[in-house]
């Protein structure tokens, strides 16, 4: 199984400020068809997740600018630029290039 | 408006079943993969199963393979998740996702808790 390990796993920030997030696979989630097999989700206090960014760098749609995704091979980072209160929660990433598919342990960020 | 409701968990005793259901609304389900994931109380989120557009291809993870089987009813919109020989340690909120080619869980379910306990 492809092993999924984010970092930092707890995440304090100012709001105003920038947040990055780290996630390294086990194994390259580049897809034969060029395509990295990557997703970011976040999941609110009390909510089901939603999707943030899907193929390792595509904002899902309603999803504000502030929210980047890149990386290559087997290393990815989420990057908020500028922290916002309603950016709570647990952000998880997840391959799909092959199965099992799996996610991270999960990052909680909070506001400091 | 897109949605996806699930149904059909409970409290089981370790050995029963238990079958949930992913009731689609707003989109048809026959275009798109459909998946299946938990998250045990206080965990992180794992994937649990998916089955293809017409129900002819399935994958499990291993923790759930040979007693869970996903299927599908494209005339009645439904997703299901049968569930057997259910352990303490599939006690979970179950939800279920759309993916569409090329894209992300870009719907999911509000989630249905399964608890196993005797």
């Amino acid at each position: 199984d492809i092993v999924m390990t984010q970092s930092p796993l707890s995440l304090p920030v100012t709001p105003g400020e920038p947040a990055s997030i780290s996630c390294r696979s086990s194994l390259s989630l580049l897809h034969t068809n060029a395509f990295y097999y990557l997703d970011w989700y976040l999941q609110k206090p009390g909510q089901s997740p939603q999707l943030l960014i899907y193929l390792r760098s595509n904002r899902a749609s309603g999803v504000p600018d502030r929210f980047s995704g890149s990386g290559s091979g087997t290393d990815f980072t989420l990057k908020i630029s500028r922290v916002e209160a309603e950016d709570v929660g647990v952000y998880y990433c997840m391959q799909h290039i092959q199965t099992p598919h799996t996610f991270g342990q999960g990052t909680k960020l909070e506001i400091k | 408006e897109v949605q996806l409701v699930e149904s059909g968990g409970g409290l089981v005793q370790p050995g029963g079943s238990l079958r949930l259901s992913c009731a689609a609304s707003g989109f048809t389900v026959s275009s798109y993969w459909l998946h299946w994931f938990r998250q045990a109380p206080g965990k992180g989120l794992v994937w649990v199963s998916r089955i293809n557009s017409d129900g002819s291809i399935t994958d499990y993870a291993d923790s759930v393979r040979g007693r869970f089987t996903i299927s599908r009813d494209n005339a009645k919109n439904t997703l299901y998740l049968q569930m057997n020989t259910l352990r303490v340690e599939d006690t979970a909120v179950y939800y279920c996702g759309r993916r569409p080619t090329g894209g992300g869980i870009e719907y999911w379910g509000q989630g249905t808790l399964v608890a196993v306990s005797s």
